[in-house]
């Protein structure tokens, strides 16, 4: 059974700092790792790392995957309070359409 | 860009009630999903289906069933609610000729159950 585990589960930090969350999963025939922002809303769609991409940079946010520790962080620079939501962490098999999620990090930026 | 649109907000209905939840995508995916999100539990799947009147049970089944009828549509039912199905559901398509099955998610319907 896949299994995706996030810490921490929240965090609460002030505006211009820099934060990590992670993300370790266990999955069978890894394919993909994404992650998602989730305000108060849909998700929506941050990085995806594969076997091929295992680093991704997007502005104030990169993620890495490390396919030997089977783990992948989430960092964000320069924090903002518009960066407050829930990240969450899904992992994919090849052969596989479904995704296993995690319980996602609730951050939260204090101006 | 993919939409992905559901037919509710937010609903409130009473227990023992037949429930309907609509989820209509426009990109012609082939693969529909319906999650339930709870605080501390993330998203877990409940069903998906693969194509019309196709389906597959995910991790919690128990009190659900679903209907394809149509490529575009996936709805979700609860035959008879109860107060432990309160939760936020969310509704996913995507397609297995799109890189990696990036799932792309509609608003969520938040469901009180009283």
């Amino acid at each position: 059974e896949d299994k995706v585990v996030q810490s921490p589960l929240s965090l609460v930090v002030h505006e211009g700092d820099t934060v990590t969350l992670n993300c370790s999963y266990e999955v069978t025939n890894f394919r993909s790792l994404l992650w998602y922002k989730q305000e108060k809303k849909a998700p929506t769609f941050l990085f995806m790392l594969t076997s091929s991409g295992i680093e991704k940079k997007s502005g104030r946010l990169s993620s890495i995957l490390d396919k030997k520790e089977l783990f992948s962080i989430l960092n964000i620079t320069a924090t903002q309070t518009g960066d407050s939501a829930i990240y969450l962490c899904a992992v994919g098999g090849k052969g596989n359409e479904k995704l296993t999620f995690g319980t996602g990090t609730r951050l939260t930026i204090i101006p | 860009d993919v939409k992905v649109t559901q037919s509710s907000r937010y609903l409130v209905k009473r227990t023992g009630e037949k429930v309907f939840l609509e989820c209509v995508q426009d990109m012609d995916h082939e693969n529909m999903f319906w999650y339930r999100q709870d605080p501390g539990l993330g998203l877990r799947l409940i069903y998906f289906s693969y194509d019309v009147k196709m389906k597959e049970k995910g991790d919690i089944p128990e009190g659900y069933s679903v209907s394809r009828e149509k490529k575009e549509r996936f709805s979700l039912i609860l035959e008879s609610a109860s107060t432990n199905q309160t939760s936020m559901y969310l509704c996913a398509s995507s397609s297995p000729v799109l890189a990696d099955y990036e799932q792309y998610f509609g608003p969520g319907t938040r469901l009180t159950v009283t």
